[in-house]
């Protein structure tokens, strides 16, 4: 029952931009957009996270469509590194919708 | 540094055995855990979301019997794989975080088990 929706799979090529949509039509007013990334045989790590206005920070920006439902993870510059699956995830503030829900992610693929 | 520590990183047991996963939070006090399990090539499923000093609240398909789990600090919460069976191989992964919306959730190095 995950509430987001991601493409399965995005192709890169190395120093270049890249934007990974995330489509969260049921998101909620208190709803918070987390971003997270899976390298191979790891658990996740955080990348990002907002409300309502854009975010930046030392790995990525995020980018929060005005009426909020949907979303865009940017690398600015996609390395070897990057190489992963990244997931977009709702988080709420009420105790039963602050669980975290993985939907199916997107595997950015292409960095060599 | 590691914000949660996951232990063992890996482990290979006997069909019946019973499997203990430890998670600890290291930077701070934890109300809430969560445990997921990973199949290969698949995405993260919650199982159980761990409260300290009470019951875990078990995902609907996950048997509280089998998958026990207990948090008796704000620093650790355990998971018990009991009589394991092959089809309880994967990979298990536990997280940490703030009862918030605003707080990121840290993740362990995850423990792939593997039954034999």
């Amino acid at each position: 029952d995950a509430k987001t929706t991601q493409p399965n799979s995005m192709e890169s090529n190395e120093e270049e931009p890249v934007h990974l949509p995330c489509n969260h039509s049921t998101i909620s007013g208190t709803d918070y957009i987390h971003w997270y990334r899976q390298l191979p045989s790891q658990g996740p790590e955080y990348v990002i996270h907002g409300l309502t206005s854009n975010v930046n920070n030392r790995m990525a920006s995020l980018a929060i469509a005005e009426d909020r439902k949907s979303s865009t993870l940017i690398l600015h510059r996609a390395t070897l590194r990057d190489a992963a699956v990244y997931y977009c995830i709702l988080r709420g503030l009420s105790p039963g919708t602050y669980k975290y829900i993985f939907g199916t992610g997107t595997r950015l693929k292409g960095l060599a | 540094g590691a914000v949660v520590s996951q232990h063992p990183s890996w482990v290979i047991c006997k069909s019946g055995t019973s499997v203990k996963i430890e998670c600890r939070s290291l930077d701070f006090q934890a109300t809430t855990m969560f445990w997921y399990r990973q199949f290969p090539k698949q995405s993260l499923m919650l199982m159980a979301t761990s409260n300290e000093g009470s019951k875990a609240t078990y995902e609907q398909g996950v048997e509280k019997d089998k998958f026990l789990i207990n948090h008796a600090s704000l620093t650790l919460s355990t998971l018990t794989v009991t009589s394991a069976h092959p089809e309880d191989s994967s990979f298990y992964i536990c997280s940490v975080s703030y009862a918030s919306g605003d707080s990121p959730l840290h993740f362990g190095n995850g423990t792939r088990l593997t039954v034999t």
